[in-house]
């Protein structure tokens, strides 16, 4: 099956930093998401992003489908963002989403 | 309701014993997927219901495990003769198109085997 691989592992942030978080995919993908899993286990949706670039408030994330791999950028950091974020993908002959193992994220104040 | 509900949020039982869990998806959702979360990993794959029908159980780890969805709305994952190696939370996720639209979590059901 496709193989996801998230980095960095683990991440410390000052309030107020920017960071980029990593996923990279084994296969061609039909669907990508990315997620925040706050400190209760909710996982929170932040993008649907097979392709292409969006954006919501401090947050963004780019795909490139071509080169496999995706890109979450969270800008000013706040310390609500502190948490796991996963990425995950279905591959073109899946049918099912397959998890990065996560990036956790400490924003400290 | 507006999102995926799970019930019961917490669950502690003796090792042996049989389990229910159960998952409401968001009204009109026609896909359903079950997933497993131990403490410290992702969220690893079950079984997914496209209507009533299981379209892929590969996911699940023994004949212990079972899922039913009879009329494409609620499903109940069953685990039978639990063991304290199925201890994790248990996750359901509603889509409105399949496998490749967007999946909505809902909140878990956390299950302690003792």
């Amino acid at each position: 099956g496709i193989q996801v691989e998230q980095s960095p592992p683990d991440l410390i942030l000052q309030e107020g930093a920017n960071s980029t978080l990593r996923c990279n995919f084994s296969d061609s993908v039909n669907n990508l998401q990315w997620f925040h899993q706050n400190p209760w286990g909710q996982l929170i949706n932040l993008f649907y992003i097979p392709s292409g670039t969006k954006q919501n408030g401090r947050l963004s994330a780019t795909t490139v489908a071509t080169e496999r791999y995706s890109l979450l950028y969270i800008s000013s950091s706040q310390t609500t963002d502190s948490g796991v974020y996963f990425c995950a993908v279905n591959g073109a002959a899946g049918n099912k989403l397959t998890f990065g193992g996560g990036t956790r994220v400490l924003v400290k104040p | 309701g507006a999102g995926v509900s799970q019930t019961p949020s917490n669950k502690v039982t003796e090792k042996g014993k049989y389990v229910e869990l159960r998952c409401d998806p968001i009204s009109g959702h026609t896909a359903l997927y079950w997933y497993r979360q131990s403490l410290g990993q992702g969220p690893e794959f079950l079984i997914y219901f496209q209507g009533t029908g299981a379209a892929d159980d590969s996911g699940l780890p023994n004949d212990r495990f079972f899922a039913v969805r009879p009329e494409g709305s609620v499903s109940t994952l069953k685990i039978q003769r639990t063991e304290r190696g199925d201890s994790a939370v248990y996750l359901c996720a509603s889509s409105r198109s399949g496998v490749n639209g967007e999946l909505f979590f809902g909140e878990g059901s956390r299950l302690t085997v003792l």
